[in-house]
């Protein structure tokens, strides 16, 4: 089953807009990492931010986990047709071994 | 520094053949896992391995066996291939945390597998 689940599934903005996007997972976890993947291609790590840490940036990035909701959220600012992709947040859980759980992912679509 | 390469990029099977898809690092991580990935779909985990000797199982590995005889490498076989086993294949390794944790995942290019 799927621990992590984003939301939306699908997100279709403008160029220079910011996107937000959502991730419920459903056990205690390490950390939460954000993936995106271009169409076809090996996905790449954005963001890692840890248990105990509330909000994380990086660039034009900012994560934030709120563990008591079980939820992260992941907002791309000033958002350029080439953040056009799919990402996905990853749970390390903190049992049960190291084992990574992905959710479906959202579908991110910047038209310039 | 090539970091997380795998073969093939592609492979068509037929339904019971078996094979074996390749995957290496050089970045010295302990961590290398297998992923399949679905249209639409998230990655699932198929099997993983936290150093030389040392492997495990994930969400989906039926039909799947590993083996870690090396740091650097991280093969995954299909033994007896189905339908059912069509997905992109994607290999990733990581460096350990301590409290039973591990940093960003480095993934490879993918392999594109159909069986007919």
């Amino acid at each position: 089953s799927q621990q992590g689940e984003e939301d939306p599934q699908a997100l279709s903005i403008q160029e220079g807009e910011n996107a937000t996007m959502n991730c419920s997972y459903k056990t205690s976890i390490n950390n939460l990492q954000w993936y995106r993947q271009n169409s076809g291609r090996g996905l790449v790590h954005l963001i890692l931010i840890r248990s105990n840490e509330r909000e994380k940036h990086s660039g034009r990035l900012r994560v934030t986990l709120d563990t008591s909701k079980k939820s992260s959220s992941l907002l791309i600012t000033a958002s350029r047709a080439a953040d056009t992709a799919s990402y996905f947040c990853a749970t390390n859980r903190n049992t049960g071994g190291f084992k990574t759980i992905f959710g479906a992912g959202t579908r991110l679509f910047v038209k310039a | 520094n090539a970091g997380v390469t795998q073969t093939p990029k592609f492979q068509v099977l037929k339904t019971g053949q078996s094979m074996t898809l390749q995957c290496a690092q050089d970045m010295n991580h302990e961590y290398m896992s297998w992923y399949r990935q679905d249209p639409g779909m998230g990655l699932r985990l198929i099997h993983y391995s936290v150093g030389a000797g040392i492997t495990d199982q994930g969400e989906v590995p039926n039909g799947y066996n590993v083996s870690r005889s090396t740091t650097e490498d991280f093969p995954l076989r299909l033994l007896s291939a189905a339908p059912s086993q069509t997905s992109v294949y994607f290999c990733a390794s990581s460096s350990l945390l301590a409290g039973r944790s591990y940093n960003e995942q480095f993934f490879g290019p993918g392999t594109r597998l159909t069986v007919l």
